[in-house]
């Protein structure tokens, strides 16, 4: 099966203490993003990786942390700085450099209390 | 800042009858793509419809796109009860869409047996 997985489903943190969330596809994709979604809000775009071994800002990039070190991997690092961690939290995957639809993984929620 | 607004925010129909909701942004574009999200799941791409395009079809939906108003529409056809989910209009954050897409905040359509 082609896609993207996300893991875990749920998560629950303290507050002041990292985490990371992890994002792998199998779609043999280029470019990968992560997504940032509030109750009843769009997604916002935290940081998005065009090829491997680089990565830009996207637009709320304070307090997450990313690396891109293989093809499949892109791994989200929620740090303490994050001011408002709890979230659902989408990555993305695309083919191609532009003008192509996006493939999601089904989410991870995270809990900060 | 949010380049797509969907309307209405939420809309109830029965099942069998059609939906149509309508997504206006800001800026120009390359295309516009309509995503699907069940409760709690990553999204699915629908359709992207080009900025030479007026009119996609696919199924029981049916996009259609007036870049001189900024806007598309999004038909649902013969609605069914697997139909109740949020869908979110999407442009690029820059003119190629590789470094990530704006979404609005959706319309979240149920559909009522």
């Amino acid at each position: 099966d082609g896609g993207i997985t996300q893991s875990p489903k749920y998560l629950f943190r303290k507050e002041g203490q990292n985490v990371t969330l992890s994002c792998e596809q199998n779609l043999n994709h280029d470019a990968m993003y992560w997504y940032r979604q509030d109750p009843g809000q769009g997604l916002r775009l935290i940081y998005y990786s065009q090829i491997v071994n680089d990565f830009q800002k996207g637009d709320i990039a304070e307090g997450y942390s990313v690396s891109r070190e293989k093809k499949e991997s892109f791994p989200l690092t929620v740090t303490s700085a994050q001011k408002n961690p709890t979230a659902f939290y989408l990555c993305a995957s695309s083919q191609g450099t532009a003008y192509v639809e996006q493939y999601f993984g089904p989410g991870t929620r995270l809990t900060v209390t | 800042s949010q380049q797509g607004e969907e309307d209405p925010q939420a809309l109830s129909i029965q099942e069998g009858e059609n939906a149509t909701m309508n997504c206006s942004y800001k800026t120009s574009i390359n295309n516009l793509q309509w995503y699907r999200q069940n409760s709690g799941r990553g999204l699915v791409h629908l359709i992207l419809i080009r900025s030479n395009e007026r009119e996609k079809h696919s199924g029981r939906l049916r996009v259609t796109l007036d870049t001189s108003k900024k806007s598309s529409s999004l038909l649902i056809t013969a609605s069914r009860a697997a139909d109740t989910a949020s869908y979110f209009c999407a442009t690029a954050r820059t003119g190629g869409g590789a470094d990530g897409l704006t979404f609005g905040k959706g319309t979240h359509l149920i559909i009522q047996p």
